[in-house]
């Protein structure tokens, strides 16, 4: 099974900057996936990253607020951008493999 | 496009007791389902998967599920309840040409002493 770990584990922000959340897999995998859980809500999937393409991002997200890079099969950052309170949440980083997906501990961000 | 459902906001159970959570699903096609716990302040765990097969899947910890296309639910199961299983509780579906997941709103368990 894959082992991922993010940095930062949690931070406070203040709105207006951005954050850069680090997501690194113990393995090569093609897909990698950031998700967003708002305070008391379920997760909703943000965007997919490959490496070698551009992340393609769900309804309601979009690359200038949160772009994302995939460097190579085992790295990926999300950054969130001009940040606001909405933005508080828990963002976690996913891979698919072997028919599972597995989950990162999650960055959970506060912004004030 | 793929959605998932968890009618129960929170279940609650005695300790000893069996305990269900439900889940249904809407998907084209053949489904994956999976089952994810999350404890407070820890990540998202994996429970079980159905993927093909039984339709009876077991799972970490004592939990089960039964797939069951007719009614297309998934709803998880345990026929004793500990109250170290008190957390959250979220259902995932996914298509199979679509890699990542669509989660359930969540179910919260509660398991009483």
């Amino acid at each position: 099974s894959a082992v991922i770990s993010q940095k930062p584990s949690r931070d406070i922000c203040q709105r207006g900057t951005s954050l850069t959340i680090q997501c690194q897999v113990d393995s090569q995998v093609t897909m990698m996936f950031w998700y967003r859980q708002q305070p008391g809500q379920s997760l909703t999937l943000i965007a997919t990253a490959n490496q070698g393409s551009e992340a393609t991002y769900e309804s309601g997200f979009v690359i200038d607020k949160f772009p994302i890079s995939r460097p190579n099969l085992t790295f990926s950052t999300l950054t969130v951008s001009n940040m606001s309170p909405e933005d508080s949440s828990i963002y976690l980083c996913s891979v698919y493999q072997g028919n599972e997906q597995f989950f990162g501990p999650g960055t959970r961000l506060t912004v004030l | 496009a793929q959605s998932v459902a968890q009618p129960e906001d929170q279940v609650n159970v005695a300790e000893g007791n069996p305990l269900t959570v439900k889940c249904t699903y809407s998907v084209s096609g053949n489904p994956y389902l999976f089952w994810y716990v999350q404890y407070p302040n820890r990540g998202l765990q994996f429970l079980l998967k159905y993927i093909t097969g039984d339709n009876l899947v077991k799972g970490s910890y004592g939990f089960e599920a039964e797939f069951n296309k007719s009614q297309t639910s998934f709803h998880l199961k345990k026929p004793s309840a500990l109250v170290s299983d008190s957390a959250l509780y979220f259902c995932a579906v996914r298509e199979i040409r679509r890699r990542a997941l669509t989660f359930g709103s969540g179910t919260r368990l509660q398991v009483q002493p």
